[in-house]
């Protein structure tokens, strides 16, 4: 069947340093990847997509990889900062005519060491 | 603009209570949907509508209505609440391309539920 996870549950960074958040996923047909940022108490945000025949893409302090070989997928955030604390959601897409199917992982909770 | 907004943002009920949550958006989107988040399950679609009168059930559909009354709204009843019903509950839309698919999905700031 259809899943995405994330390998780490927890991540702590020390402040100005990178982090990188991994996932996988198993379903090949997805047409996009997408990252989201939850801070607590708050809905998800949109930070970064990829489409499925891109290997990265680059956006403000942060990439996406995405390795279909081995179906995975990870975000970069450079320079880590304190407002960058939050969990993070890996989701794989389908986009159909009119609606789009998405399938989320369980998250992992950023935390930054000031 | 407001985006997605919910209401209300907090609610608690007692077992076999209904209640209604409400969710609107204001970015002409075509597509809504409505998402359950439970600790360690991610987020769980329950139903979506693709357009103004169209509605169809999601992953966790069971115990749960919807109504999309128009273009900008879209709400979930609970007709008789369970203790299994607590959660968060999220509400997003999405738009369409020129292509016709959609694709990322603007999130509300969720409801959170509790049931006695």
């Amino acid at each position: 069947g259809e899943s995405v996870g994330l390998h780490l549950p927890t991540l702590s960074v020390q402040e100005g340093d990178n982090s990188i958040i991994n996932c996988a996923y198993s379903n090949s047909a997805s047409d996009y990847f997408i990252w989201y940022k939850q801070e607590s108490g708050k809905g998800p945000q949109f930070i970064i997509d990829i489409r499925s025949n891109m290997d990265k893409r680059q956006g403000q302090r942060v990439t996406v990889l995405l390795n279909k070989t081995v179906k995975h997928l990870s975000l970069q955030i450079a320079a880590t900062q304190p407002g960058d604390s939050a969990v993070y959601f890996c989701a794989e897409t389908r986009g159909y005519w009119g609606y789009q199917k998405v399938t989320f992982g369980t998250g992992t909770k950023l935390q930054v060491i000031p | 603009n407001a985006g997605v907004t919910q209401t209300p943002k907090f609610q608690v009920l007692k077992t076999g209570q209904s209640m209604t949550l409400q969710c609107a958006q204001d970015m002409n989107h075509n597509s809504m949907y409505w998402y359950r988040q439970d600790p360690g399950m991610g987020l769980r679609l329950i139903y979506y509508s693709a357009s103004e009168g169209t509605t169809d059930k999601g992953e966790v559909p069971n115990g749960y209505n919807v109504s999309r009354l128009n273009k900008r709204e879209f709400s979930l009843r609970l007709e008789s609440a369970a203790p299994s019903q607590t959660s968060v509950y999220f509400c997003a839309s999405s738009g369409t391309g020129t292509s016709g698919y959609s694709y990322e999905q603007y999130f509300g700031p969720g409801t959170r539920l509790t049931v006695t």
